[in-house]
C-alpha cells in the first residue's frame, strides 16, 4: 500500500458544516505531520502541522489530531466557508534510503457550497 | 527574499524535444525536490536532493534528470519529452528533510504540455 493514504478524495459540504479529512501512514518512526492547502491554480501552502509528541493542535477553525498508536492523523475544519474550498494534502516523513523524506497523500478536494 | 523561484511558468514542447525547468531558492535550504501533479494523483515525487552534490530518485523518476551543483539551484531536465509528461511541475525546498518544523516551500508551478 501507499506510505501515506488520504481519505476521502472528494468532500462536499454545506457552508457552516464541519469537514474531516483523514490520513494514515506506514512508518512508525515518523514524527512530523503537516497539512497543506492548495487553492485552484496556486501552489500548496502549509496551514497547520503537528509533532509526534502532541495529540491535538488548534488554530482558529482548523485543528489536527494525531493517534500515534494507530498511525493516523486528521484535519478538522469547523464552520466551513466557501474560501475553504481547495485541495488539502497531508504529509508524513517516511524513511527513504538514509533520510526521512516528506511524503504526501493523494489529496482531498474540499467543496464548500454556499 | 524571493523564496522558491521556478521557470518557465508555461511551456509547450513537441514529442522528443528536451528542456530544463529551472528552480532556485534563496533560503539556504538543504532539501530540494521536484513533484509532478496530475488530476487525482496528488503530488508525486520525481527526484530529490538532501544537499549539494547529492540527488536521489523519487516515485516517478523515469524520463527526468536532476543535478545539484549548488545549494541554491536544482534544475529538472526532460530528456526526450513524451505526452505522458504533460503535467504541472512544482519545485519545493525545506531547511532539511522531514523532521519537525521543516515547512516545505513550493514554487509557483510550471505548466508543461507535450504535443
Amino acid at each position: 500500500g501507499e506510505n501515506v493514504e488520504q481519505h476521502p478524495s472528494t468532500l462536499s459540504v454545506q457552508e457552516g458544516d464541519s469537514a474531516v479529512i483523514k490520513c494514515t501512514y506506514s512508518d512508525s518512526a515518523s514524527n512530523y505531520f503537516p497539512w497543506y492547502k492548495q487553492e485552484l491554480g496556486k501552489r500548496p501552502q502549509l496551514i497547520i502541522d503537528i509533532r509526534s509528541n502532541v495529540g491535538e493542535k488548534k488554530d482558529q477553525r482548523i485543528a489536527v489530531t494525531l493517534n500515534k498508536t494507530a498511525k493516523h492523523f486528521s484535519l478538522h475544519i469547523t464552520e466551513t466557508q466557501p474560501e475553504d474550498s481547495a485541495v488539502y494534502f497531508c504529509a508524513a516523513s517516511i524513511r527513504t534510503g538514509g533520510s526521512y523524506i516528506p511524503t504526501f497523500g493523494r489529496g482531498t478536494s474540499l467543496i464548500v457550497h454556499p | 527574499n524571493a523564496g522558491v523561484t521556478q521557470t518557465p511558468k508555461f511551456q509547450v514542447l513537441k514529442t522528443g524535444q528536451s528542456m530544463t525547468l529551472q528552480c532556485a531558492q534563496d533560503m539556504n535550504h538543504e532539501y530540494m525536490s521536484w513533484y509532478r501533479q496530475d488530476p487525482g494523483m496528488g503530488l508525486r515525487l520525481i527526484h530529490y536532493s538532501v544537499g549539494a552534490g547529492i540527488t536521489d530518485q523519487g516515485e516517478v523518476p523515469n524520463g527526468y534528470n536532476v543535478s545539484r551543483s549548488t545549494t541554491e539551484d536544482f534544475p529538472l531536465r526532460l530528456l526526450s519529452a513524451a505526452p505522458s509528461q504533460t503535467s504541472v511541475y512544482f519545485c519545493a525546498s525545506s531547511l532539511s528533510t522531514g523532521g519537525p518544523g521543516n515547512t516545505i516551500y513550493f514554487g509557483e508551478g510550471s505548466w508543461l504540455t507535450v504535443v
